[in-house]
């Protein structure tokens, strides 16, 4: 089936620097990818769509300076937390559209922001 | 304005008893899924429910479709440990897929 790489799975960093956060689509491509937030024991939250050749649309409510996603290639989207803080510590999980196996998720970035 | 309500939010059990999830709208929609989640990992379907009234059963877990394609519902008899986990219902809408608020499921031994 398809497969979905997110890196890394565990992110510890300091208050005010950036993250990247890398999904790659491992045997298929994937011309959108959806990024997840997800806070402990609540449910996953649509923060963004990233489009390859065009601009990210962001759901109401999330920085777009401060989210900044990337949809460099067909098999590569990115998110970077820019100057992160705290409140950022989350789970960050992606997903490409449905396929034959449905939705693709990635496996999760844990994100601590100290 | 949640699209989909899920209860209850939080439950805990003993291993053996059997127990409901319920996810609600006032939308109707064409299908809706069911997902679980694990600590630390992404979702994992479970099952599409597109016909209203459809029940479909997987293992010790039944799942209903409303009628009115509006609310839908998970049952699980005989729980285990092992069922442990985020129990998420979702729709579509284009290929954007909305979660549930979900329901945490924790099974005692």
């Amino acid at each position: 089936g398809a497969v979905v790489s997110q890196h890394p799975s565990r992110v510890i960093c300091k208050s005010g620097t950036s993250v990247k956060i890398e999904c790659r689509s491992l045997d298929f491509q994937a011309t959108t990818m959806f990024w997840y937030r997800q806070f402990p024991k609540q449910s996953l939250m649509l923060m963004a769509t990233s489009n390859e050749g065009s601009k990210a649309t962001y759901e109401q409510g999330v920085e777009k300076d401060k989210f900044l996603i990337n949809h460099a290639s067909l098999t590569l989207s990115t998110l970077t937390v820019t100057s992160a803080h705290p409140e950022d510590s989350s789970f960050y999980i992606c997903s490409a559209p449905p396929g034959t196996y449905g939705y693709t998720f990635g496996s999760g970035t844990r994100l601590t922001v100290v | 304005t949640q699209l989909l309500e899920q209860s209850p939010q939080f439950l805990s059990i003993q291993e053996g008893e059997n127990l409901t999830v319920y996810c609600n709208s006032s939308s109707v929609f064409s299908s809706l899924q069911w997902y679980r989640q694990e600590p630390g990992e992404g979702p994992v379907l479970l099952v599409t429910v597109v016909t209203g009234g459809e029940v479909k059963k997987l293992k010790r877990l039944t799942f209903q479709f409303g009628d009115a394609r509006k609310d839908s519902s998970l049952h699980i008899t005989a729980a285990q440990p092992g069922d442990t986990g985020l129990y998420l219902c979702a729709i579509t809408s284009g290929s954007r897929l909305t979660f549930g608020e979900g329901t945490q499921l924790t099974v005692n031994p």
